[in-house]
């Protein structure tokens, strides 16, 4: 057990629809991380939040969006749904803004139809 | 954006043999870590490198960060079937975090008994 939790699990909704993933860091870590992980793509990088203030951003398209909040979980906000958002999402804390190893979360397994 | 490129994608050899993975890039990294990961769970920390030239041990595993910290190895004694998996690296930035964690698209390894 890594100490992050996700939720949901799986997740299947329609194309058009918002869904929002929801992480909990490990305790007393700052950094919470959201990746992407398809077969073809493997980790991408969507975007980084450090005590609440976002620190780094990667691939993120602009249907999705995310945020820290003060108790330092975080949610990953993803809008008009496409069959190609269909992915597992992690999400994965660290103690410092980086440098030190992540800690990731089991996952959240997301299917547009 | 920095890019990880490891070597081999697929590897699959017998129980007891020895392996090494590749972990290669034209940028500089602050830190590297590889990863571990199962299919359906997150990826799970195995080791932080962070001083170029720096061999870090774990039981069988032997990794060790290029004198220029832009490249990895991931050396397997004696491979036992519980090790097969994807093995990820990533790398920290030196810019300040500014791109996140990196990862490649890892090495898939297979020890068959």
């Amino acid at each position: 057990d890594s100490g992050v939790t996700q939720t949901p699990k799986h997740l299947i909704t329609a194309t058009g629809q918002r869904v929002t993933l929801r992480c909990s860091p490990r305790s007393g870590d700052l950094s919470v991380y959201w990746y992407q992980q398809s077969l073809d793509q493997g980790l991408q990088f969507l975007i980084q939040y450090y005590n609440g203030e976002e620190r780094a951003k990667g691939n993120i398209l602009e249907r999705f969006s995310a945020q820290q909040f003060p108790d330092l979980h975080s949610e990953l906000n993803l809008s008009s749904l496409e069959l190609g958002d269909s992915a597992l999402y992690f999400c994965a804390s660290s103690a410092t803004a980086g440098g030190t190893g992540a800690f990731f979360g089991q996952g959240t397994r997301l299917t547009v139809v | 954006t920095q890019l990880l490129e490891q070597s081999p994608q697929f590897l699959s050899i017998q129980e007891g043999e020895n392996l090494t993975v590749y972990c290669n890039s034209s940028s500089v990294f602050s830190s590297l870590q590889w990863y571990r990961q199962e299919p359906g769970e997150g990826p799970v920390l195995l080791v932080t490198v962070v001083t170029g030239g720096e061999v870090k041990k774990l039981k069988r595993l032997t990794f060790q960060f290029g004198d220029a910290r832009k490249d990895s190895s991931l050396h397997i004694t004696a491979a036992q079937p519980g090790d097969t998996g994807l093995y990820l690296c990533a790398g920290a930035d030196s810019g300040g975090g500014a791109d996140g964690l990196t990862f490649g698209k890892g090495t898939h390894l297979i020890i068959q008994p």
